[in-house]
């Protein structure tokens, strides 16, 4: 997807260590989101930012952090990770023409 | 609380005919509604969208009807391909005051698929 990266790709890791994905876009958009994948629930939002240092909480917050020093920049963080927590997680920017999303981390706890 | 309903699951039709999912939403100061679709091991991407102010959009063989008084909305595919088998996901958003993000409430997903 044009101008979003999202890294790792694929992670695997154990509950309870920490876990950080990283978003980076190359449009200089000012919004950025978080969203978490799963089956039979669509897309939920994590966290989002407005702006650089500008963050809130989206619906699913519980046990994320993110942070957002340059606006190319949106850090996911999972500060303890859990078994709930293994899902496709999606970042995205905002333009006047909408959402783009990137290709996604896949996460697995274990 | 989901604010956003989307059905079928599911889908199956044949190449050449329609495919129609439909969506629902409650929260009345919903302002635009965009529809999503998504291959394997890809990120969702802009289909289509519509805002309240039009009952219909068609781009292509894509075609949204909005319904505001029912608080429905649906997305038609004319002509279905095998090429368009994916997941659709219907979603909506608000307007926010001044420096805050116009978050999307996503619906549960549709998985499309089209029949050679």
């Amino acid at each position: 997807d044009a101008g979003i990266t999202q890294s790792p790709r694929h992670k695997v890791t154990e509950t309870g260590t920490p876990v950080t994905l990283r978003c980076h876009q190359t449009e200089n958009h000012r919004y950025m989101y978080w969203y978490r994948q799963d089956p039979g629930h669509g897309l939920r939002l994590i966290h989002y930012s407005y702006g650089v240092k500008d963050t809130d909480k989206g619906e699913v917050s519980d046990g994320y952090s993110v942070s957002r020093s340059k606006t190319e920049d949106f850090l996911l963080t999972l500060e303890s990770a859990t078994s709930s927590q293994t899902s496709v997680y999606f970042c995205a920017t905002e333009d006047s023409y909408g959402y783009t999303f990137g290709s996604g981390t896949r996460l697995t706890v274990v | 609380q989901q604010q956003v309903k989307q059905s079928p699951q599911s889908l199956i039709v044949q190449k050449g005919g329609i495919s129609i999912i439909n969506c629902a939403y409650e929260n009345t100061a919903f302002d635009y509604f965009p529809w999503y679709q998504q291959f394997p091991g890809k990120g969702p991407a802009l289909l289509i969208a519509i805002r309240p102010d039009v009952s219909e959009k068609k781009e292509g063989r894509f075609t949204i009807s909005f319904n505001k008084s029912a608080k429905q909305f649906s997305l038609h595919i004319m002509d279905s391909q095998p090429g368009d088998s994916a997941t659709y996901f219907c979603a909506a958003s608000m307007e926010h005051s001044s420096g805050s993000a116009r978050q999307l409430t996503f619906g549960s997903g549709t998985q499309l698929t089209v029949l050679p």
